[in-house]
């Protein structure tokens, strides 16, 4: 397609349950970024990926968080034994990347993962 | 560490009215971007300033930078009911590609 796209929509899990977000980012993007958004929040950065290497974690908010994206393409953030402070809109976007030239930096962002844990 | 502030948080305005947003940032950084999103939606790129003094418009809304100041604004002229939306700026840390978002401001346009 032609925008990033996310699955699931919407997601709810019971405390403790594993789950998995899914992310497709837009074909030929080197970057692809996770975020968490809060309501009433801006955007909160989680994670940061060139091509399959994860260069940057330092958002991720505690080790029940993981992602990955094997072939520097389909990325896929997991939050293991969910808790209710885990609900939040998780926000996928993809670039260019930085050796694109020109490069504005700019973000494409997907629809977002709503994940509600009760 | 970078911190972007936004304000107003929220905003309410007539519509044909004029207004204001305001971004500041705390840290060097040569690229700023703005963003709207609509309730339940994802985020909308509006306009990417790369440089000092960079000025950018589409239809009713104008932004511009200023890297000494640390400052950017996005000006609403005439405000239609069809703006009203939630605005955000994100700023690039450290060349990273990282982009750190504010708080948002929520802009309702009454007729």
């Amino acid at each position: 397609g032609a925008g990033v796209s996310q699955s699931p929509r919407y997601k709810v899990a019971k405390r403790g349950q594993d789950v998995a977000l899914r992310c497709d980012p837009i074909s030929g993007h080197v970057s692809l970024f996770w975020y968490q958004q809060a309501l009433g929040q801006g955007p909160e950065f989680l994670t940061y990926f060139q091509n399959e290497a994860q260069l940057d974690k330092s958002g991720l908010p505690s080790d029940r968080f993981f992602a990955e994206r094997p072939e520097g393409s389909v990325s896929t953030l997991k939050i293991q034994r969910t808790q209710q402070e885990d609900s939040a809109v998780y926000l996928c976007a993809s670039s260019l990347g930085l050796h694109f030239s020109p490069n504005t930096g700019e973000l494409f962002f997907g629809e977002g993962s709503r994940l509600t844990v009760l | 560490e970078l911190k972007v502030e936004q304000n107003p948080l929220f905003l309410s305005m007539q519509e044909g009215k004029n207004y204001t947003i305001y971004c500041n940032y705390s840290t060097t950084s040569d690229r700023l971007y703005w963003y709207r999103q609509d309730p339940g939606k994802s985020l909308e790129s509006l306009f990417v300033l790369l440089s000092n003094g960079a000025v950018k418009q589409e239809g009713r809304l104008m932004a511009s930078l200023d890297t000494k100041a640390r400052l950017s604004t996005l000006h609403i002229t005439a405000a239609v009911h069809d703006l009203s939306a939630t605005y955000f700026c994100a700023v690039e840390q450290g060349g990273s590609e990282k982009l750190v978002f504010g708080k948002g401001t929520k802009l309702t346009v009454n007729p």
